[in-house]
């Protein structure tokens, strides 16, 4: 069946860098672009952008543009976020959704704090 | 950017009502491109719905949805215990992807 496998949680400090994974099977991990969705504490969730699985072209929504880098590793069928100089704001659940209709992964909770 | 208002953003139904949850966007949506989600707390959201009127894989028979232009909806048939949760809609017709602010719904 289909599933993205997330990366453990994050503590990290204001400034650092984190990286996180989603491994993708069954299905054709190419077949289908990755979106990155992030859910603050208590809050609902923003589309942070997604990456062509195929071309490997990102695309991200306005508030995520600068700090925040999408990438694939697709001979390990694995999507990446990147997230530099960190900010206590970035402190969230971050999800990888897959396609249109998104299929979830379970979620990469980043907690920033000094 | 479309935004997604969701009605009620919580509500309590008894074992058995019948409960319909609605998503109103600012502009026109294409109908392929609404779709539904359930969050249970500590979970990742499950796609129920998708198209405005698809039931995704397993997801039992008493949901449905509908809508068109700039109003959807979701309904549950008949409210079971399990169908705790929060509920959201989710437009893919443009960038940026956009999320309605939820509807938790509670049993009585």
């Amino acid at each position: 069946q289909i599933q993205l496998v997330q990366s453990g949680p994050e503590l990290k400090k204001p400034g650092e860098t984190v990286k996180i994974s989603c491994k993708a099977s069954g299905y054709t991990f190419t077949n289908y672009g990755m979106n990155w969705v992030k859910q603050a504490p208590g809050k609902g969730f923003k589309w942070m952008g997604w990456i062509n699985t195929y071309t490997g072209e990102p695309t991200y929504a306005d508030d995520f543009k600068g700090r925040f880098a999408f990438s694939l590793e697709t001979s390990a069928n694995t999507a990446y976020l990147q997230i530099y100089n960190l900010k206590n704001e970035d402190t969230a659940t971050y999800f990888c959704a897959r396609g249109t209709a998104y299929v979830w992964g379970a979620g990469t909770t980043v907690t920033v704090s000094s | 950017e479309i935004v997604l208002t969701q009605s009620p953003t919580t509500m309590a139904a008894s074992p058995g009502e019948k409960i319909t949850i609605t998503c109103s966007a600012n502009s026109s949506i294409s109908s392929n491109y609404l779709h539904w989600y359930q969050q249970k707390p500590g979970f990742s959201p499950k796609l129920l719905i998708y198209r405005t009127s698809n039931l995704a894989s397993g997801v039992p028979v008493r949901f449905s949805g509908s809508g068109s232009g700039t109003s959807y909806s979701l309904t549950i048939g008949t409210m079971e215990a399990e169908d705790v949760a929060t509920y959201y809609c989710q437009q893919g017709s443009s960038i940026p992807r956009t999320f309605g602010g939820g509807t938790k719904l509670e049993i009585k």
